[in-house]
């Protein structure tokens, strides 16, 4: 597609709920970002893929926050048993390649609401 | 480790006053600079970036100098307008081997009245 797509633009779910972020990456971008935006907060660096090298995890939150990415496309992350701290704006990223990380297209969102 | 602290919102001028919107940095090594915009219901993008000292980085009658002395990135604009309203971030990477993750600042709300 044109841009980064995320999905879904708005997600509700209960405490303890297990929730799936999706984000479809600008084509031929090999390498993929997640952040959080928590209100009155900076952008929270997640985890990040490069091509077919082992993710960076070292922002991770917690054991309940996991990603994948499938053939180098398509990202999932994933929290499991959602706190209402979880809370946030998850916002995914794509640049052409990790030494042009300055040039990063982001998604539009998720915004994750745990009740 | 890596900070960026950035001037608090929100921040409302009215059309073609002068914008200044002050951003200070902490950083190892000799990080690169920049400023990412937000308009409302889009994605963040970049909007101008400096890559060493006394660089300036300008786009859309933005302008940004990187200044090592005092550690800064301050981002001005002479006259804005309406369509400038957005949330304005300011971040930096610094070299690691090819793994340059960016830091965020909290982002400043900017509101431009007629």
């Amino acid at each position: 597609g044109a841009g980064v797509s995320q999905s879904p633009s708005n997600k509700v779910t209960e405490k303890g709920k297990d929730v799936e972020l999706r984000c479809d990456p600008i084509s031929g971008h090999t390498a993929l970002y997640w952040y959080r935006q928590s209100l009155g907060q900076g952008l929270e660096f997640l985890i990040y893929f490069q091509g077919n090298s082992a993710p960076d995890k070292s922002g991770l939150p917690s054991d309940r926050f996991s990603a994948e990415r499938t053939g180098g496309s398509v990202s999932t992350l994933t929290i499991q048993r959602t706190q209402q701290e979880d809370s946030a704006v998850y916002l995914c990223a794509s640049s052409l390649d990790r030494r042009t990380n300055e040039k990063l297209f982001f998604g539009s969102g998720t915004q994750l609401s745990v009740l | 480790g890596n900070s960026v602290t950035q001037m608090e919102g929100p921040v409302t001028l009215s059309e073609e006053a002068f914008l200044t919107i002050n951003c200070t940095y902490t950083a190892t090594g000799y990080p690169s600079l920049f400023w990412y915009v937000q308009y409302p219901g889009e994605g963040l993008q970049l909007l101008l970036k400096a890559t060493k000292a006394d660089d300036k980085g300008s786009n859309k009658g933005f302008e940004a100098t990187y200044r090592k002395e005092t550690t800064s990135f301050h981002l001005e604009k002479g006259s804005v307008q309406v369509s400038d309203s957005a949330v304005y971030f300011c971040a930096l990477s610094v070299p690691n081997f090819g793994n340059e993750k960016l830091t965020f600042g909290t982002g400043t709300r900017l509101t431009i009245i007629p």
